[in-house]
């Protein structure tokens, strides 16, 4: 089974920063890696897949990039609305998630 | 618009077994494979499992296997997920996610989700 380390598991930020979360997995993962937010009581929404492809809608201060097992997602000019949790998910090979991130305001 | 609700939920004792369904709309469920995600309480997502569009071939992660079910019902647009001999570790957020394509399988679309608690 490949397993994703995701970190860091908590990040302080201030509105206007950029922020980036990573992911490794333990093995080559060809890019098949998406990135969701998930905020309080509610399911996660899909904001990117294969890497850095944007879903419609999400706003460009978004975004993904890697390649072989290490992947990063940044969120440029954080904003109050960001404030949640960041999981990855690989899907090369079945299906795991990291452990996830909770972006929280410093 | 995609819309997918789960339902059936709730306390249910140890080893017991419980159903949960997950109602879809606004796209055409049979040309999709579907799945089960959980999440424990203040815990991070887990795959559970997924069934392909026709219902021929499903998969599970290994500590449900032998015990969960998924199956979908095309004609009612349906997906379901059977769990049986309940365990406490099994408490959690169960969200229905249909598995959207492009370069690969992801879940592109998910439930609101329906709790099951496990706990005698």
């Amino acid at each position: 089974d490949i397993q994703m380390t995701q970190s860091p598991p908590s990040l302080s930020a201030s509105l206007g920063d950029k922020v980036t979360i990573t992911c490794q997995a333990s093995q080559n993962i060809n890019k098949y890696i998406a990135w969701y937010q998930q905020k309080p009581g509610k399911a996660p929404g899909l904001l990117i897949h294969y890497t850095s492809t944007l879903v419609s809608g999400i706003p460009s201060r978004f975004s993904g990039s890697g390649s072989g097992r290490d992947y990063s997602f940044s969120i440029s000019n954080v904003e109050s609305e960001d404030i949640a949790s960041y999981y990855c998910l690989q899907y090369d090979n079945s299906w795991t998630f990291g452990g996830g991130t909770k972006l929280e305001l410093k | 618009e995609v819309q997918l609700v789960e339902s059936g939920g709730g306390l249910v004792q140890p080893g017991r077994s419980m159903k949960l369904s997950c109602a879809a709309s606004g796209f055409t469920f049979n040309n999709y494979d579907m799945a089960w995600v959980c999440q424990a309480p203040k815990k991070g997502l887990e795959w559970v499992a997924t069934i392909s569009y026709d219902g021929s071939s499903t998969y599970y992660r290994d500590s449900v296997k032998g015990r969960f079910t998924i199956s979908r019902d095309n004609a009612k647009s349906t997906l379901y997920l059977q769990m049986d001999s309940l365990r406490s570790e099994d408490t959690a957020t169960y969200y229905c996610a249909r598995q959207g394509y492009a370069h690969g399988w992801y879940f592109d679309f998910w439930g609101p989700g329906t709790m099951v608690t496990v706990s005698s």
